[in-house]
């Protein structure tokens, strides 16, 4: 079965970088788009980017752009997000999600960033 | 960026009994090759969000009946038969037809 499955939680200071990683398995890693949503404490849900199956193309939200970079090892079918220049904002939960005829059928099951000093 | 409005922002219901949640997007989520992206996600307590919906109307794998979706252009719903206790949680829309994906701000269902 298709299975997502995240790094754990992370406790970054400000301005400080973190690298969170999903590994997926059930499935053939190289042949779908992944994608990248977060949910800040009590809110709901905000796309961040995608990233082809391939791993040479990236699309992400002008919010992030210039801070975030997405990136996948199809060797270990691990996906990889990483968010520089942290703010107490960027406190949220980190989903990776599996990209299916433009929706999302699966979901990792969540990294909590915690940004504080 | 298009907008998508949900409403109501809560609901209360009674076990048994329907439920309607109401999706809105700024702009037609029709393709030209005839599909319209809209989709509908349960994030039930604690866990992530699990597709229900796709393409407005079809149910996702082992999605039970009592859910339908319904809708066209910028105009959704979402239809719960008979809410059912593990029902609970919250609901998203979210549109994909072009990017940057966005969600409606959810609706938190819960059993009176």
């Amino acid at each position: 079965q298709v299975q997502l499955v995240q790094s754990g939680a992370e406790v970054k200071k400000p301005g400080a970088s973190v690298k969170v990683s999903c590994r997926a398995s059930g499935y053939t890693f190289s042949n779908f788009y992944m994608h990248w949503v977060r949910q800040a404490p009590g809110q709901g849900l905000e796309w961040m980017g995608v990233i082809n199956p391939s791993g040479d193309t990236t699309t992400y939200a002008q919010k992030f752009q210039g801070r975030v970079t997405m990136t996948r090892d199809t060797s270990t079918s691990t996906l990889y997000m990483e968010l520089s220049s942290l703010k107490s904002e960027d406190t949220a939960v980190y989903y990776c999600t599996r990209g299916w005829q433009r929706f999302s059928d699966y979901w990792g099951q969540g990294t909590l960033v915690t940004v504080s000093s | 960026d298009i907008v998508v409005t949900q409403t109501p922002l809560s609901l209360s219901v009674t076990a048994g009994q329907p439920a309607s949640i109401s999706c809105k997007s700024s702009q037609s989520l029709l393709h030209s090759e005839g599909k319209t992206y809209l989709s509908w996600y349960l994030q039930k307590p604690g866990q992530p969000p699990q597709l229900l919906i796709y393409e407005v109307s079809n149910r996702f794998s082992g999605v039970p009946d009592r859910f339908s979706g319904s809708g066209s252009g910028t105009d959704f719903t979402l239809k719960i038969s008979r809410v059912e206790a593990e029902d609970v949680g919250v609901y998203y829309c979210m549109q994909s037809i072009q990017l940057p994906r966005t969600f409606g701000q959810g609706t938190k269902v819960e059993i009176k």
